[in-house]
């Protein structure tokens, strides 16, 4: 089955600076990519997401690419904020009618004012 | 997206007994997973909720300590059976939309904890 990895588990950053996650993924079929973030206590929000025949999506301040032939996604959140302070998870999924995700471990990142 | 509801939002429950999820979405879907977070842990899909049939699980999963209904196209039920410590953990309810163009958006969640 589909197995994702993700780095860093941990990642802080000053205010204003630039923050940077990355996934690998190992099953060739899956073509659809989500990013959720997770505050404390409250359930995970789909923030972006980007399909195979897609190599960059952008909404405001954040953005997701994709490497496919080297199997690995990454998204990048700009000027961060303390309120950007939250567990990430990558996710891919073949998208065969289902959307059965697999998920990474999850990234903590806190943005230090 | 929907609105997607769980209940309870949160219990404490003694072991060897069974806890009952709901799920409720606000318009129909076709697709409703169940997912299990355990405590700073990442997302784990326990089955997809079939209407009208049995559910789906995935390995390492069995009915007999999930049973799942799915009665129709808005609700769905997890129950959790003759629990243990380890059962403690965040149950959350998801479900695809966008006909085509299919997101997965999560419900309220249910946090449960094993005495």
């Amino acid at each position: 089955g589909e197995n994702v990895e993700q780095h860093p588990s941990t990642l802080s950053v000053q205010e204003g600076d630039s923050a940077v996650i990355k996934c690998t993924y190992s099953d060739s079929a899956s073509n659809y990519f989500p990013w959720y973030k997770q505050e404390l206590g409250k359930r995970p929000q789909l923030i972006i997401d980007i399909r195979s025949n897609v190599g960059e999506k952008k909404d405001q301040r954040i953005a997701v690419t994709l490497n496919k032939t080297a199997k690995h996604f990454s998204l990048h959140i700009t000027e961060t904020q303390p309120e950007d302070s939250a567990v990430y998870f990558c996710a891919a999924s073949t998208g065969a009618g289902s959307y059965q995700l697999t998920f990474g471990k999850g990234t903590k990142l806190s943005v230090i004012p | 997206s929907a609105v997607i509801s769980q209940k309870p939002s949160r219990d404490i429950c003694q072991r060897g007994t069974s806890l009952t999820i709901q799920c409720q979405v606000d318009s129909q879907v076709t697709m409703m997973f169940w997912y299990r977070q355990q405590p700073g842990q990442s997302l784990t899909l326990i089955a997809t909720a079939n209407q009208g049939s049995e559910a789906t699980y995935e390995s390492g999963f069995v009915i007999d300590k999930f049973p799942i209904s799915r009665p129709n196209l808005t609700f769905s039920t997890l129950t959790v059976s003759n629990m243990s410590p380890e059962d403690s953990s965040i149950y959350l309810c998801s479900v695809t939309i966008g006909g085509g163009n299919e997101k997965l958006f999560f419900g309220s969640g249910t946090q449960l904890s094993v005495l």
